[in-house]
């Protein structure tokens, strides 16, 4: 059963664009959503998150927007640059249930020059 | 201060073999979590452990399972390999004994190919 639903599966922007990446979640006892980035050969590393009582979050230029009520938030990357490309997931934790983490399905950025 | 890492880079076993992966955490790091990443997915949970006891498991068989050791450092063994075993797994370890909000710090993985 996939919690977190992710799309799309692969994405190509321009050099200076935007990226947007979306996710789905079911299970409203998810409390918590990263975003984790991963480069080839390397494990994921955490980028951005946020919690459900903001709408959004921004770090740079990385933004996390949240719909509550529609159970779904999205990573919006601007000015993509070449270093961005990487594979991206959102993911999702329980109040109770840890740090444990569900993840999506990944999205694998490729941003061009 | 050093990163998560794991060992071996890559591995290669048959079906039916019997595998150990290892894993040391940060430094200051308590809590080891264990995920499975197969080809095209996200990661995905198998089990954490806490000051050597198993603190949840994700839903695995028991033939998946795993050790932490006084230094926090940890191994996961897989026994009756079966070739859907093949993925990347990925050790990631905590400060905050699994609290909700804690961050996992994740490793390279290891790649197993199960032939």
């Amino acid at each position: 059963q996939q919690q977190v639903k992710q799309s799309p599966q692969s994405l190509i922007v321009q050099k200076g664009g935007i990226s947007i990446i979306n996710c789905a979640y079911e299970n409203t006892a998810f409390d918590y959503f990263p975003w984790y980035q991963q480069f080839p050969g390397k494990g994921p590393a955490l980028l951005i998150a946020i919690r459900p009582d903001v709408s959004e979050k921004k770090e740079g230029r990385f933004t996390i927007s949240f719909n509550k009520s529609a159970k779904q938030f999205s990573l919006h990357i601007m000015d993509s640059q070449p270093g961005d490309s990487a594979t991206y997931f959102c993911a999702a934790s329980k109040r109770g249930g840890g740090n444990k983490l569900t993840f999506g399905t990944g999205t694998q950025l490729k941003v061009e020059l | 201060e050093t990163g998560v890492t794991q060992s071996p880079t890559h591995l290669i076993k048959t079906r039916g073999q019997q595998v150990t992966l290892r894993c040391s955490s940060q430094s200051g790091h308590n809590t080891v979590s264990w995920y499975q990443q197969a080809l095209g997915q996200g990661p995905q949970f198998i089990f954490q452990y806490y000051r050597e006891e198993e603190n949840g498991r994700g839903n695995f068989p028991p033939r998946f399972s795993g050790l932490q050791f006084p230094n926090y450092s940890s191994e996961l063994n897989v026994n009756a390999l079966e070739l859907d075993d093949s993925a990347l797994y990925l050790c990631a370890s905590s400060l905050g004994g699994g609290a909700w909000l804690d961050t996992q710090y994740f490793g390279p993985g290891t790649r197993l190919t199960v032939l």
